[in-house]
């Protein structure tokens, strides 16, 4: 089974600072997808971005980046110019080919007006 | 487009009685996943739906837990008799044929609390 680990429950940011979420994984898979997934207050989960093990690139979505370090197993998230509306929880998750994901336990992020 | 609907938002319910979930997916989705998140821990997978198939119950606890989609469309997942230990929040979720993976279209999830 995939481990995600999330070791930050909670992380504070002031409004259009950057702030960075931090995720490891553990597999002996070598193709996987990765994904950070976020969870507004009394709202659905959707996706943020995505990342495909075999790209080396760094996925970028507006505001939202990765930084994905294969050798490392790690997949960190970085919100620029927070906004209010970034405050959510935020989850990491695995997938491999069976398209089942695996999830870490959840980083709460606040934005400070 | 309507999104995936789950029923009821919110259930209490007594040791050892019985409790029925149910989730709409979007409509014309094949693939309908189960998943459950226990007080501040990981969301862990319970089960997969293609159609109304059984892809992958791999992660249903025991076998106080049912789940159907009879027809291919809505799910119910069935507690009988629950426990303490059930209490958490289920999601929904499901994915169209051929959209890319991790474009699993979640539910706002039902928060269970057994007493």
């Amino acid at each position: 089974a995939q481990t995600v680990t999330q070791s930050q429950p909670e992380m504070s940011v002031q409004e259009a600072e950057t702030v960075t979420l931090s995720c490891t994984y553990d597999t002996s898979e070598n193709n996987y997808y990765l994904f950070w997934y976020k969870q507004p207050p009394s709202r659905q989960m959707i996706l943020v971005i995505r990342q495909e093990a075999y790209k080396q690139q760094n996925a970028t979505e507006n505001r939202f980046s990765v930084n994905f370090q294969k050798a490392a197993k790690s997949f960190s998230l970085k919100i620029s110019d927070s906004q209010l509306g970034d405050t959510a929880m935020y989850f990491c998750a695995f997938m491999k080919g069976d398209y089942k994901l695996s999830f870490g336990a959840g980083t709460t992020v606040t934005v400070r007006a | 487009e309507a999104g995936v609907t789950q029923f009821p938002s919110h259930s209490v319910i007594e040791k050892g009685q019985t409790v029925t979930l149910r989730c709409d997916p979007i409509s014309g989705h094949d693939n309908l996943y189960w998943y459950r998140r226990v007080m501040g821990k990981e969301i862990k997978f319970l089960l997969h739906f293609v159609k109304e198939s059984k892809q992958d119950e791999s992660g249903m606890p025991n076998n106080r837990f049912l789940a159907e989609r009879t027809g291919g469309t809505y799910s119910t997942l069935k507690v009988q008799p629950a426990e303490l230990e059930d209490s958490g929040v289920y999601f929904c979720a499901s994915r169209g044929y051929g959209d890319d993976p991790g474009e699993q279209y979640f539910g706002p999830g039902t928060r269970l609390t057994v007493t």
